[in-house]
């Protein structure tokens, strides 16, 4: 069965980065899009861009466009997302999303906490 | 950036009861709409793609339609399980925006 599984919560000081991992299973990787989306805590979905895991390249939406970067291993069939220069409203749960249009399968969400 | 509207932004309904909610695009997206239910404390999940495709599994009370810049998602009969927030999301053009959502509580 189609699996997306992400990494744990993480607590981060402004100014630090963070890298979130998304490890799939059960399907094909390089034949669907990857998404991330992120949801601030009381807030609606934001989606921040997608990656194709076969050809590497990304979209990016223009509010990340500096700091964020989006990666694929598909020797492991893992996605990362890192974050740059965290500020306080980047506290959200990050999810990965399987699709490029619409998002089939979710990763669990990793609680991304940026405090000082 | 398209961006979507949803309303209304939260509505109180029985058990049984015949629900619409409206996504509107501030332009023209033919037919790139999905709908998504959230749960408190879960990963969204996909109930409608392309406006009117049910996704596998979705219970066939959940339906979708609209074209160009106007949508909706229409439960026939309320369930216990279908309280949530709902989401619409556009697939038209980066970025691909969410509504802002719309919260389903029993009345």
């Amino acid at each position: 069965q189609v699996q997306l599984v992400q990494s744990g919560a993480e607590v981060k000081k402004p100014g630090a980065s963070v890298k979130v991992s998304c490890k799939a299973s059960g399907y094909t990787f390089t034949a669907y899009g990857l998404t991330w989306v992120r949801q601030a805590p009381g807030q609606g979905l934001e989606w921040m861009g997608w990656i194709s895991p076969y050809t590497g390249n990304a979209d990016y939406a223009q509010k990340f466009q500096v700091r964020v970067t989006m990666t694929t291993d598909t020797s492991t069939n893992t996605a990362y997302m890192e974050l740059r220069s965290l500020r306080s409203d980047d506290t959200a749960v990050y999810y990965c999303a399987r699709g490029r249009y619409f998002f089939d399968y979710w990763g669990q969400g990793t609680l991304v906490t940026v405090s000082s | 950036d398209i961006q979507m509207t949803q309303s209304p932004s939260s509505l109180s309904a029985s058990v049984g009861d015949k629900v619409t909610i409206t996504c509107r695009a501030s332009q023209s997206i033919s037919t790139f709409l999905n709908w998504y239910q959230q749960k408190p404390g879960k990963a969204p999940k996909l109930l409608i793609y392309a406006a009117s495709s049910l996704q596998t599994g979705v219970p066939s009370r959940f339906s979708g339609s609209g074209s160009g810049t106007d949508f909706t998602l229409t439960i026939s009969s309320l369930q216990p399980e279908d309280f949530a927030t709902y989401y619409c999301q556009l697939s038209y053009s980066t970025p691909y925006n969410f509504g802002q959502g719309t919260k389903l509580d029993i009345k």
